[in-house]
């Protein structure tokens, strides 16, 4: 059982903004959050670094944010290919590297 | 660019032991702040992450499996390795290696390996 939480699934339309919450304790708190993107098949791919660094290559319709013990990843102009799996994690001083238990987002 | 590739048996029997290989290219696994990780993928589910080493050797597990694992690492053969000892149907799972900057990001990723737990 993780000590982040995210909701099981979110949805929304082309070109609308979506948004996924990572909450968890003190893990969130004094510790960096990063925001993976897992397709079927396809290994993660790393979204959001440093709570809301982007890799280079990201798109920047994707953001990430933190504030207190909870994080934020925000998707805007949802695409058909942003259909996919996505994870919140974050170090824990107790149990090591700690993941979200993911949420499907879903584009209708 | 650092790439990542796991290579191991597809399938072991229970109570046997899980040894997989993560062999780095393009960068050496001794350079920079980094250090390497495993995770875990169990079918249907979430990502678990199993442990991690430094280029020291130096290590930190998953409390929950760290009395059935060992990570280790050769920096001769840009590799590092996991073994899991007395594995059940419970460890049936797609295993990732990573590069980990602690406290921070996991990236990249190798690609992944089916590791089914059967007789």
């Amino acid at each position: 059982q993780s000590v982040l939480s995210q909701p099981p699934s979110a949805s929304g339309a082309p070109g609308q903004r979506v948004t996924i919450s990572c909450s968890g304790s003190s893990s969130i708190g004094t510790n960096y959050v990063s925001w993976y993107q897992k397709l079927p098949g396809a290994a993660p791919k790393l979204l959001i670094y440093k709570n809301d660094q982007r890799p280079s290559g990201v798109p920047d319709r994707f953001s990430g944010s933190k504030s207190g013990t909870s994080a934020s990843l925000a998707i805007s102009g949802l695409r058909s290919e942003d259909e996919a799996d996505y994870y919140c994690a974050a170090w824990d001083d107790s149990l090591g590297r700690q993941f979200g238990g993911g949420t499907k987002l879903t584009v209708l | 660019q650092v790439q990542l590739q796991e290579s191991g048996p597809g399938r072991v029997k229970p109570s046997q032991t899980l040894s997989l290989t993560c062999t780095v290219s393009g960068g050496s696994i001794s350079s920079g702040d980094y250090y390497w990780s495993w995770i875990r993928q169990h079918p249907g589910k979430g990502l678990e992450w199993i442990g991690y080493i430094s280029s020291s050797g130096s290590t930190y597990y998953n409390p929950s499996l760290k009395s059935r694992l060992t990570i280790s690492i050769d920096t001769s053969k840009n590799q590092f390795s996991l073994n899991l000892n007395s594995v059940t149907a419970a460890d049936t799972a797609v295993y990732y290696c990573a590069r980990d900057l602690h406290n921070d990001y996991l990236d990249p990723w190798g690609q992944g390996t089916l590791v089914s737990v059967s007789s």
